[in-house]
């Protein structure tokens, strides 16, 4: 199993300023596949990004993201206000679970 | 636009089994995309519980794959989550999903006697 883990647990920003993300997995991502979901308290994931780096439809292009391997990437270049929130990476696999996210960072004002 | 609604009790009493069901609509059960169940528990983060394909074909998370039944119901457009034998550990809100854009708002299903 593929074991992702996101850093920093809780990142404190302010807006306007530039987020950056972290997604490590255990193993290599051999499938390529890495996406990024967002979650709202009360609200269902919204997928940002999916395949690593193709943002999903109406995701804003202050969302990019990279990587490869087992080291990936969300930037969030200038933070407004709805962005502070829960984020989740989610890796597809060969081997199972198919799917398997990691455990979220909290993106909260500062 | 397609859109997801889950159903199904909100309380299970421990060593029962819990149903769920996903309602799509403004979209088609048969595209060529896979449907899944995940599951949160209260203040956690998400796990993937499992898949299905139009055609049947399923995949499940290892950890629960011995509890766990998916199904897929295409004439009433619909798929379902069985998972037996609960305990406290299996509350959660569980979301239905078609991958990976689109996903219901979630039911929060408690095990409790």
């Amino acid at each position: 199993e593929i074991v992702l883990t996101q850093s920093p647990g809780t990142l404190s920003l302010s807006p306007g300023e530039r987020a950056t993300l972290s997604c490590r997995a255990s193993q290599s991502v051999t499938s390529g596949y890495l996406a990024w979901f967002q979650q709202k308290p009360g609200q269902a994931p919204r997928l940002l990004i999916s395949g690593t780096s193709s943002r999903a439809t109406g995701i804003p292009d202050r969302f990019s993201s990279s990587g490869s391997g087992t080291d990936f990437t969300l930037t969030i270049s200038r933070l407004e206000p709805e962005d502070f929130a829960v984020y989740y990476c989610q890796q597809y696999g060969s081997s199972p679970p198919k799917y398997t996210f990691g455990q979220g960072t909290k993106l909260e004002i500062k | 636009q397609v859109q997801l609604q889950e159903s199904g009790p909100g309380l299970v009493k421990p060593s029962g089994t819990l149903s769920l069901t996903c309602a799509v609509s403004g979209g088609s059960i048969s595209s060529s995309d896979w449907w899944s169940w995940v599951r949160q528990p209260p203040g956690k983060g998400l796990e993937w519980i499992g898949e299905i394909y139009h055609s049947g074909d399923t995949n499940y998370n290892p950890s629960l794959k011995s509890r766990v039944t998916i199904s897929v119901d295409k004439s009433k457009k619909q798929f379902s989550l069985k998972l037996n034998s609960v305990t406290a550990a299996d509350t959660a809100v569980y979301y239905c999903a078609r991958h990976w854009a689109y996903w219901g708002q979630g039911t929060l299903v408690t095990v409790s006697s």
